[in-house]
């Protein structure tokens, strides 16, 4: 079983739809979560990153964590064009040594104008 | 502008050369790091340097030779790569390599390599 588990998508959503990114992972260790977004041919961009179970807002971004079933989420609201790129979730642990940061696959979004 | 620059950008090569891939971070972090990004495939970490001293070396080619002369600057020297090795090389940085609160990691744009 693979640490983090991440639908490759593509997701195509039309604009101004809300947009839901999910991962899972099988190691309870986690402690600290990201989100980054990566457009084509660019290096991945953090976005968000929470710390412990519940939400985090950001404008139009809320990052969500639930430990007890191992998954978190990203929220897009109102999602335009320009957020068209693919999206990574990370994680990372202090308890299960050092320099473990765990990437998923990444879910590509489209957003249609 | 991102506080992690890396060049080239892009780069083609072929089976027989040698070149180098340069990382610069204007962060103020202690630990750097080489990541390679295929596609469908997920961040496969490479190598991390924490003040300098190399700590994880994560099963990779001997072909593949990092060097970090100080805590800003990281470089990936390239000799006699085979195809498999065009992807993306992302540089990275954060505060320590502890991982958690506080050690948000950050890219650079990556250099595209080709390896013809």
């Amino acid at each position: 079983q693979k640490e983090v588990e991440q639908d490759p998508g593509p997701l195509s959503v039309p604009e101004g739809a809300i947009v839901s990114l999910n991962c899972t992972y099988s190691n309870s260790a986690f402690q600290y979560f990201m989100w980054y977004r990566q457009y084509s041919r660019k290096g991945p961009e953090l976005l968000m990153y929470t710390y412990s179970s519940g939400n985090k807002e950001d404008g139009r971004f809320t990052a969500q964590v639930d430990k007890s079933s191992k998954y978190i989420s990203l929220f897009i609201r109102d999602s335009q064009p320009s957020d068209s790129a693919t999206y990574l979730c990370a994680m990372s642990s202090t308890t299960s040594g050092t320099y473990k940061y765990i990437f998923g696959t990444g879910t590509r979004l489209k957003v249609l104008a | 502008e991102t506080g992690v620059t890396q060049t080239p950008r892009h780069l083609v090569m072929g089976m027989t050369n040698k070149k180098s891939l340069k990382c610069e971070q204007h962060l103020g972090h202690n630990a750097m790091y080489w990541y390679k990004q295929s596609a469908k495939k997920p961040l496969e970490l490479m190598f991390v340097y924490s003040l300098e001293e190399r700590v994880e070396n994560n099963s990779v080619p001997s072909r593949f030779s990092p060097e970090c002369p100080n805590s800003s600057h990281l470089f990936l020297h390239l000799h006699t790569l085979q195809p498999e090795d065009s992807a993306l090389y992302l540089c990275a940085s954060s505060q320590d390599g502890l991982g958690g609160v506080g050690n948000t990691i950050y890219f650079g744009e990556g250099s595209w390599l080709t390896v013809v």
